[in-house]
């Protein structure tokens, strides 16, 4: 199993900021995801954050908008950049360990 | 394109009542079809399933996979109003060099009243 923490928990920003997101997990892991579920809708990859490379972005998203890293095998930050409202959304880290994927509780972002 | 439909969107029952959960799918190098509980923010895995007519079950949580029609169902026997949570079904597909991807359906949401 894998155990996955998020910081922040939930946010409020002003539009045109960022904000990064963090997610450790407990064990170490080659790829992590990121993922947004917005009000009402079901989750949607945004990208796919491998270590040592760059992240691979889903159809619809970009790295300008959502920079990635990956400095090690337990940690990843997602930046969501000149944030406007439609960015409001939760946003989550997710893992696959052998067969299961795992989830972290995610970040409840608010953008006024 | 690839997607995943689930039905019915919302489903509202009384305890002890049996549902069942429906996720069609069209996916390309299909590897897994994978049932999720949410119930704030982050999904609970409940199933893998990876081959036809396997029953996966968990206590009054069921599942089949059929690859053929592309679909698979989830039972829930005897409900209870801690079952009252979105279910989201989610395919895994196959890529090779940019690491498999999960493609999620818009989630079943139940409600159980007592």
């Amino acid at each position: 199993s894998a155990v996955i923490s998020q910081k922040p928990s939930r946010d409020i920003c002003q539009r045109g900021t960022s904000l990064t997101i963090q997610c450790q997990v407990d064990s170490q892991v080659t790829m992590m995801f990121w993922y947004r579920q917005q009000p009402g809708q079901s989750l949607t990859l945004i990208a796919t954050a491998n270590q040592g490379s760059e992240a691979t972005y889903e159809s619809g998203f970009v790295i300008d908008k959502f920079p990635i890293s990956r400095p090690n095998l337990t940690f990843s930050t997602l930046t969501v950049s000149n944030m406007s409202p439609e960015d409001s959304s939760i946003y989550l880290c997710s893992v696959e360990v052998s067969v299961e994927q795992f989830f972290g509780p995610g970040t409840r972002l608010t953008v006024l | 394109e690839d997607k995943v439909v689930q039905s019915p969107l919302s489903l509202v029952v009384h305890e002890g009542d049996t549902v069942t959960l429906n996720c069609s799918y069209e996916v390309t190098n299909f590897r897994s079809l994978l049932w999720y509980k949410q119930e704030k923010k982050a999904p609970t895995f409940l199933f893998m399933l990876t081959s036809s007519g396997i029953e996966k079950k968990s206590g009054r949580l069921s599942s089949i996979l059929d690859k053929k029609e592309l679909f698979s169902i989830l039972n829930i026997t005897a409900t209870q109003t801690g079952d009252s949570a979105i279910y989201l079904c989610a395919v895994e597909r196959y890529r090779s060099n940019t690491g498999n991807q999960f493609y999620f359906g818009t989630g079943t949401s139940l409600t159980v009243i007592p």
